[in-house]
């Protein structure tokens, strides 16, 4: 099946500093999502990105579709310790059942304050 | 209130035991999936549902059924459990054409 490749597996940062995770795939994919989860609590959408190439940004958080529609990055800039937690991307093909995500394996945060 | 929620939160059972883990959801939405979550390996589908007669498994459904008792509900059950079950499940929900799934807060699933 499909495979997200998410790295890194997890990052220790101090508070303030910027943040990059990103994803990559094996397959193309027509829509790339960003979640996060809090510790205890279910995964929560952070962004949304439809077409190759789009940048969005929500606050101190921009993600972007990579041009080969392969990959997708997140930046979190000036980090706060709420920032803390998995992220996890997710892509979705139009191939077969449109319906199916494909979740990379998370990305562990940890902000020292 | 809660959009999707999940009963119970913590869960601790035997092996050979039967579990259900239940999910109702009010935002409307037409399907639901249920997935589980282990150190280190993401999110895994289990089965998903689009709509109240349609079931679909996913690419971990041995070991587990699930039943889609209305739009709003849909259970997860563990017909006999064993260890290696022990993970946190979450329920979520999507409105059919969209691409966003909505996750519940989970539930944490011991087996002993």
């Amino acid at each position: 099946g499909q495979q997200l490749n998410q790295s890194p597996q997890s990052m220790f940062i101090q508070e303030g500093e910027d943040v990059s995770m990103n994803c990559t795939s094996s397959s193309i994919f027509n829509t790339w999502l960003w979640y996060k989860q809090d510790p205890g609590e279910g995964p929560v959408l952070l962004i949304a990105l439809y077409k190759a190439g789009e940048l969005t940004s929500n606050g101190r958080l921009t993600a972007q579709f990579g041009i080969t529609r392969k990959d997708s990055f997140l930046n979190i800039s000036a980090s706060i310790p709420s920032d803390v937690g998995i992220y996890f991307c997710a892509g979705r093909n139009s191939g077969g059942s449109n319906y199916k995500l494909t979740f990379g394996k998370g990305t562990l945060l940890t902000v020292n304050p | 209130d809660a959009d999707v929620t999940q009963t119970p939160r913590n869960r601790i059972t035997k092996t050979g035991k039967r579990i259900m883990l239940e999910c109702s959801q009010t935002k409307g939405h037409d399907r639901m999936y249920w997935y589980r979550q282990d150190p280190g390996l993401g999110l895994r589908l289990i089965y998903y549902s689009f709509d109240v007669k349609d079931i679909n498994k996913g690419e971990i459904s041995d070991g587990y059924s699930v039943s889609r008792q209305a739009q709003a509900k849909f259970s997860l059950s563990l017909e006999s459990a064993i260890p290696n079950q022990t993970a946190l499940y979450f329920c979520a929900t999507q409105l059919g054409g969209t691409d966003t799934q909505y996750f519940g807060p989970g539930t944490r699933l011991t087996v002993l």
